[in-house]
């Protein structure tokens, strides 16, 4: 069966520091497909980035960039500058080619000092 | 563009009561899901629907039950509610085009349930 691990519960950082979520997936599967979903404090997930397992290439988005390695199951998420606004829940997923049932992460908390 | 709407937003119910969370999105999804998520444990899936009339169990359907009889509702019913169905439940929805390409979930706000 599959799994996604954020193994960080709650980072805390100052603003402007750089911080990366760590997101460890297990599956035997070769086709899969990993998200990442913001929940701000508002309580709405919203979508932020998916990536297919056949495309490693990494992702840059303004201040947020993904590093997705298939030699270590791992999708970690990295904000550079982080700001107040970053401050939410952000959660790692995991959907398989012949599923179109994700499984989450148990999320992990940022929050951004001023 | 509305995406996916749910009613009501709080609610607090007494022990064995009933209720009905409604759930509607307007971007012609056929899949639809409903998640509870308790503090510290991510979201776990109660019941999802791959279109209008078919629905299936999730990891934790005990005392819920679903019904998709148009493509745009998919509500989510709590039968004798319980303490420990004091959640936060979320509605989504996604697309997935003919070639399986696995798409976006789109959520709803959110319903705060309290059952006391």
């Amino acid at each position: 069966a599959q799994k996604v691990t954020q193994a960080q519960t709650e980072i805390s950082v100052v603003e402007k520091e750089d911080v990366t979520l760590d997101c460890v997936y297990e599956t035997r599967d070769t086709t899969y497909y990993l998200f990442w979903y913001k929940q701000p404090p508002s309580g709405e997930l919203v979508f932020l980035i998916r990536r297919n397992s056949f495309d490693e290439q990494n992702e840059i988005s303004g201040r947020y960039s993904w590093n997705f390695q298939k030699s270590t199951s791992s999708f970690n998420f990295t904000i550079t500058a982080s700001q107040v606004v970053d401050s939410a829940v952000y959660f790692c997923a995991l959907i398989l080619g012949g599923s179109y049932i994700p499984t989450f992460g148990r999320g992990t908390s940022l929050i951004v000092h001023p | 563009n509305a995406g996916v709407t749910q009613t009501p937003k709080f609610r607090i119910l007494k022990i064995g009561q009933s209720m009905t969370l409604q759930c509607t999105q307007d971007m012609n999804h056929n899949y639809m899901y409903w998640y509870r998520q308790d503090p510290g444990m991510g979201l776990k899936l109660i019941y999802y629907s791959v279109g209008a009339g078919i629905t299936d169990k999730g990891e934790v359907p005990n005392g819920y039950n679903v019904s998709r009889s148009t493509t745009e509702d998919f509500p989510l019913r709590l039968e004798l509610a319980a303490p420990s169905q004091t959640s936060v439940y979320f509605c989504a929805s996604s697309y997935t085009d003919p070639g399986q390409i696995k798409n976006i979930q789109y959520f709803g706000a959110g319903t705060r349930l309290s059952v006391l």
